[in-house]
């Protein structure tokens, strides 16, 4: 299974930007590498997602490796609302109806007041 | 407001127990999946289905069954419950069409307790 790597915790000032980043060595090129995040007692909600260009939504940015090897999600202006895990995951499509996300524990941000 | 919902927030159940956890999802999505999250652990794939029933085992299905009799529902079944299936379960769909790509819609999660 494509895995990815992210560091288990991370903290940042509210009102600065935050980049949370993600490495995902094992990438195929059909994968699309995806972003969600889980308020507390809360499903996870997706955020933004991308397979080789970067990506800009409302809630976010998503720059990708040249090699695709690695992301980064970026807050541009973090609020307390932010506080979440941040789950950085391969979309993995193997043929039609096959496909699966795999995620791993993510990167618990604390936004600092 | 697209939306997967799930039938229970709470549910408390005795061992040995058929427990049923139901989710539907609004949105016409081809795609549901049955996830588990227990701390330290992440969340963890049990069944998916990808059409009305079809369906796929994931990662960790041993212990669970699934139904999906209709498109908008997908049913995570439990013959026999145990302790060890004390758990927050998550339903998510998900779009197989070509420019749909949104990403997994999640619902809020029931949390079973096997007693």
């Amino acid at each position: 299974d494509a895995k990815t790597t992210q560091p288990n915790s991370m903290e940042s000032n509210e009102e600065e930007p935050v980049h949370l980043p993600c490495n995902h060595s094992t990438i195929s090129g059909t994968d699309y590498i995806h972003w969600y995040r889980q308020l507390p007692s809360q499903g996870p909600e997706y955020v933004i997602h991308g397979l080789t260009s970067n990506v800009n939504n409302r809630m976010a940015s998503l720059a990708i490796a040249e090699d695709r090897k690695s992301s980064t999600l970026i807050l541009h202006r973090a609020t307390l609302r932010d506080a979440a895990v941040y789950y950085c995951i391969l979309r993995v499509r193997r043929g039609f109806g096959n496909e699966k996300l795999t995620f791993g524990t993510g990167t618990r941000l604390t936004i600092i007041p | 407001d697209v939306k997967v919902t799930q039938s229970s927030r709470y549910l408390v159940k005795r061992t040995g127990e058929k427990v049923f956890l139901e989710c539907v999802q609004d949105m016409d999505h081809e795609n549901m999946f049955w996830y588990r999250q227990d701390p330290g652990l992440g969340l963890r794939l049990i069944y998916f289905s990808y059409d009305v029933k079809m369906k796929e085992k994931g990662d960790i299905p041993e212990g669970y069954s699934v139904s999906r009799e209709k498109k908008e529902r997908f049913s995570l079944i439990l013959e026999s419950a145990s302790t060890n299936q004390t758990s927050m379960y998550l339903c998510a769909s998900s779009s197989l069409r070509t420019g749909e790509d949104y990403g997994y819609t999640f619902g809020s999660g029931t949390r079973l307790t096997v007693v």
